[in-house]
């Protein structure tokens, strides 16, 4: 069964480092999508990819976040200088529209820890 | 501001009792979706829900959605122990692209 597939599972890195979080989404998906979960809280909207831009995004996605599509397949986050509070989960997502009857199928996450 | 929220955010019931989890939501959305998550692991969708009235049932859960009262139930019957998870609704934002989730409702079943 086709699946979205994070590399690597788990990231630690020194505050203020760059850090590239990266998806291979699902073959036939045009939509890409990046949440976060802090430990213990909700899943968070961070932002949305469609046709190599940036669609929708949130207030937690400022200018210290990029995303990039380098390739046919892969789906990248750069987290430009890591704070502390950017220790959270990162799941990246992608549909094959979005629209009715469409649902988001999530990667197993990376979880990135900022010491 | 699209807000979710569920209640029970805590759930410790026995095998075979049935409950049921609720998630509220702000605003009008076309779309309401249930996800599983397990500890340390991904989200796993369960049900997407897209009319008012709409109810889908797989195995010993079953959702529903009643988009005027803006409210969608999860019911459990019959819970055993591998339902144990925490569950997510979450709701899309409408303006296109973004799904906004309640904090969850972790359940624990025991004997």
């Amino acid at each position: 069964e086709p699946e979205v597939t994070q590399t690597p599972s788990h990231q630690v890195t020194q505050m203020g480092q760059e850090v590239i979080l990266r998806c291979v989404p699902i073959s036939n998906h045009l939509y890409f999508y990046w949440y976060r979960q802090i430990l213990g809280q909700k899943v968070e909207f961070l932002v949305s990819f469609y046709n190599n831009e940036i669609s929708e995004k949130s207030e937690i996605f400022d200018d210290q976040f990029s995303v990039e599509r380098p390739d046919g397949s892969n789906f990248t986050l750069k987290i430009r200088s890591t704070k502390l509070e950017d220790s959270a989960m990162y799941f990246c997502a992608s549909s094959e529209s979005w629209g009715l009857d469409t649902e988001a199928f999530f990667g197993q996450g990376t979880r990135l820890t900022v010491v | 501001e699209l807000k979710v929220e569920q209640n029970p955010l805590f759930l410790s019931m026995q095998e075979g009792k049935n409950y049921t989890i609720y998630c509220n939501y702000s605003t009008t959305s076309d779309r309401l979706y249930w996800y599983r998550q397990d500890p340390g692991k991904s989200l796993e969708s369960l049900f997407v829900l897209l009319s008012n009235g709409a109810v889908k049932q797989e195995g010993r859960l079953m959702a529903s959605l009643d988009t005027k009262a803006r409210l969608s139930t999860l019911h459990i019957t019959a819970a055993v122990h591998d339902l144990s998870a925490t569950y997510f609704c979450a709701v899309d934002s409408n303006s296109g692209y973004a799904l906004n989730f309640g904090k969850g409702t972790s359940l624990l079943v025991t004997p």
